[in-house]
């Protein structure tokens, strides 16, 4: 089945460190997004990439970084820039018939 | 500026009735609308969406309603079942060339049997 796969589920960071979270999809979707979540809130835009090797800064890019190195992969990694890294991530593409998401990371500092 | 809100964040039913969701939204360029629903820890589902051309669409046990006129956008759950107690988001499709989605904070609906 076509989808897209999120990894971890849950994910814990000590203060000061990166981590990074892993989205694949097998979709042939060009778009990939990631958006952050935070409790009773909507979705915030975070990093898009609209192609292969090419990615733009969403709403609330500072402390996030990203790569496309690959269709299927659209990694984003949180580093120690950002000073409140705990909410649900999660990782959607667009393409043939509209969007696609899938089911998040839950990132907590600890 | 840009804001996708909603007037109700929490609405409680009784298992049965008829339940709307409603939405505003601010930017009347927006041309594609989705209303999806989360359940707690997932991602968000699709549920129905609306081109700007269209003011009503159905799909099953569900009706999506856009009023242009006052950026007003419903989504309408008939006979609603307790499988139906989730987050609602309202969401505006934005963009010129790239296609990027703005969510309202969401509508939590509670459903009783």
């Amino acid at each position: 089945d076509g989808g897209i796969t999120q990894s971890p589920k849950y994910l814990f960071r000590k203060e000061g460190q990166n981590v990074t979270l892993s989205c694949e999809q097998n979709l042939n979707h060009d778009a990939m997004y990631w958006y952050r979540q935070d409790p009773g809130q909507g979705l915030r835009l975070i990093y898009y990439s609209q192609i292969v090797n090419d990615f733009q800064k969403g709403d609330i890019a500072e402390g996030y970084s990203v790569s496309r190195e690959k269709k299927e992969s659209f990694p984003l990694t949180v580093t120690s820039a950002q000073k409140n890294p705990t909410a649900f991530y999660l990782c959607a593409s667009f393409g043939g018939y509209g969007y696609t998401f899938g089911s998040g990371t839950r990132l907590t500092v600890v | 500026g840009e804001s996708v809100g909603l007037h109700l964040p929490t609405l409680s039913v009784q298992e049965g009735d008829n339940s709307i969701i409603n939405c505003a939204y601010s930017n009347s360029a927006s041309d594609y609308f989705i209303w999806y629903k989360q359940e707690s820890g997932k991602g968000p589902q699709f549920i129905i969406d609306i081109r700007s051309n269209m003011d009503k669409r159905q799909g099953q046990r569900v009706t999506v309603l856009l009023n242009k006129t006052v950026k007003h956008l419903s989504l309408q759950i008939a006979a609603t079942q307790p499988g139906d107690s989730a987050v609602y988001f309202c969401a505006e499709n934005r963009g010129t060339g790239f296609q990027k989605l703005v969510f309202g904070t969401g509508t939590r609906l509670l459903v009783s049997p």
